[in-house]
C-alpha cells in the first residue's frame, strides 16, 4: 500500500543532542517536503527536494539540514537541539500540485 | 505575497446541523486550492483540489466550492466523526496554508 512513514512519532530529548527525524515513502513520488507546525498555527515549509541529490531551503528559517540520497528517503537532522525546536514536524510528498502528508513527529526539547 | 484566511477559527455544531467553513485567499495566479482534514496529533489528510471558479467537489457529507476570492467547505448533516481541524491551502509557486477551522460536532 502506498504510504508515507515517519519515525519516531514522538521524541523527548535534552538540549544539545543531535537528532534525525526519518521520513520514507512508497508513493513513488519524486518531490518531498518538510513542514513545521505549532499548535493552532499554519504549516511552514522548511525544506524540500525535487529528486535525488536535490535539496532546497523553504520559507521558514531552520537550523535543520536534509539529505536525499534515495528517492524514497528524506531524513531531517538537527545537529544540536534547542527548546525553540519543539514543534510538530510533517513530511509530505506530491503528485503534481497535490501534497500528501505523513503522520508527523512531535518533538519536545527540554 | 500569497495569503489565506480561514473563518471561523472554531465552530461547534450539533449532529445534523449543516454549516459552511470559509477560506479567503489572495494569490497571483492560482494553480490550485486544497482542502485538508487534520485530526489532533496527525498529519493533514487530503480532501479536495479545486482549480477554477465555479468548480465543485463532493465527498460524503462534504462539498467544496470555489470563487475567484474564496472557497467554502459545506458540511451537510455532520456527525461527531467529522470533528477535526479543516485546513485550506493555495498553490502558486508553493503551498500556502491557513490556520484552519476547528470543528466540533456534538450529539
Amino acid at each position: 500500500e502506498a504510504d508515507i512513514y515517519q519515525t519516531p512519532r514522538y521524541l523527548v530529548i535534552g538540549t544539545g543532542k543531535k537528532i534525525t527525524l526519518e521520513c520514507s515513502q512508497t508513493m513513488g513520488h519524486d518531490k518531498m517536503y518538510w513542514y513545521q507546525q505549532d499548535p493552532g498555527m499554519e504549516l511552514h515549509l522548511i525544506h524540500y527536494s525535487y529528486g535525488v541529490n536535490s535539496t532546497e531551503k523553504g520559507d521558514l528559517s531552520s537550523e535543520s539540514t536534509v539529505s536525499r540520497i534515495r528517492t524514497e528517503h528524506f531524513p531531517l537532522t538537527l545537529e544540536s537541539a534547542r527548546p525553540s525546536h519543539t514543534s510538530q514536524y510533517l513530511c509530505a510528498t506530491s503528485r503534481g500540485n497535490e501534497q500528501f502528508f505523513g503522520p508527523g513527529t512531535r518533538l519536545t526539547v527540554l | 505575497e500569497d495569503q489565506v484566511t480561514q473563518s471561523p477559527e472554531a465552530l461547534r455544531l450539533q449532529e445534523g446541523e449543516s454549516s459552511s467553513l470559509n477560506c479567503s485567499y489572495t494569490v497571483s495566479g492560482l494553480r490550485g486550492l486544497f482542502w485538508y482534514r487534520q485530526d489532533p496529533g496527525k498529519g493533514p489528510e487530503f480532501l479536495f483540489t479545486l482549480y477554477s471558479a465555479g468548480e465543485e467537489k463532493e465527498k460524503e457529507r462534504l462539498k467544496a466550492t470555489l470563487t475567484k476570492k474564496e472557497s467554502f467547505l459545506h458540511i451537510t448533516a455532520p456527525k461527531p466523526e467529522d470533528s477535526a481541524t479543516y485546513l485550506c491551502a493555495v498553490y502558486h509557486s508553493k503551498l500556502t496554508f491557513g490556520t484552519g477551522t476547528r470543528l466540533q460536532v456534538t450529539l
